[in-house]
């Protein structure tokens, strides 16, 4: 079945950087865009981030544009997103999610389907 | 402020019908289609409803979708205790080039 590992979570600093992986397994993953969703404490789900399937278009909330940076290793069927210069408003769960579809730009965007369970990131001096 | 726009609560009786709306504009709603997620307490999103009306496998048909213009709506019939959960809309926008959610209704079956 589709599955989705989130790690790299932790209680870092303000300013402090951390790297957040997904391991996928159960679908081709080189076939599907990939989406990162977070929540904040008592908060509703703000989309952050989303990677298509070849890696080569990516999208980000305004809030985090030139701070996180998500990326991809088809060969190794991992997410990843790079958070920089963290922040306390950047304290939240966060989850990958599989997309419906491939996510290319110019295509029909289908969304996440399958979620992960979820990593902390917790902003703290 | 969410681009998209749900009442922050709902609640109902079992047996009930209970109805969650989600307004967003041209560029979203109105231009793409929408899908419906519940969270129950402490767990990760699942998707409820995918391309406006459609369930996925799994999902009980109490769970349907609709969509008219830029306004969309989730409807629960025949509600049960274990529905209480939050419920979020999301579609992607046009102008924005990123996913958008509503700021989710919280489902309270009294």
């Amino acid at each position: 079945q589709v599955q989705l590992v989130e790690s790299g979570g932790g209680v870092v600093q303000p300013g402090r950087s951390l790297r957040l992986s997904c391991a996928a397994s159960g679908f081709t993953f080189s076939s599907y865009g990939m989406h990162w969703v977070r929540q904040a404490p008592g908060k509703g789900l703000e989309w952050v981030t989303l990677i298509s399937d070849d890696g080569n278009n990516k999208y980000y909330v305004d809030s985090v544009k030139g701070r996180f940076t998500i990326s991809r290793d088809n060969s190794q069927n991992t997410l990843y997103l790079q958070v920089n210069s963290l922040r306390a408003e950047d304290t939240a769960v966060y989850y990958c999610a599989k997309d419906r579809g491939a996510a290319r730009p110019g295509y029909r965007q289908y969304g996440m389907d399958v979620w992960g369970q979820g990593t902390t990131v917790t902003v703290s001096s | 402020q969410s681009v998209l726009t749900q009442p922050p609560s709902a609640s109902g009786t079992p047996g009930q019908r209970v109805t969650i709306s989600c307004s967003g504009s041209s560029s979203n709603i109105g231009s793409n289609t929408v899908n419906w997620y519940q969270q129950l307490p402490g767990t990760a999103p699942k998707l409820l409803i995918y391309s406006n009306s459609q369930r996925p496998s799994g999902v009980p048909d109490r769970f349907s979708g609709s969509k008219s213009g830029a306004s969309a709506s989730l409807a629960i019939s025949g509600l049960q205790p274990e529905d209480e959960a939050d419920y979020y809309c999301a579609a992607w926008d046009d102008n924005l080039k990123c996913w958008v959610f509503g700021g989710g209704t919280k489902l309270t079956v009294l």
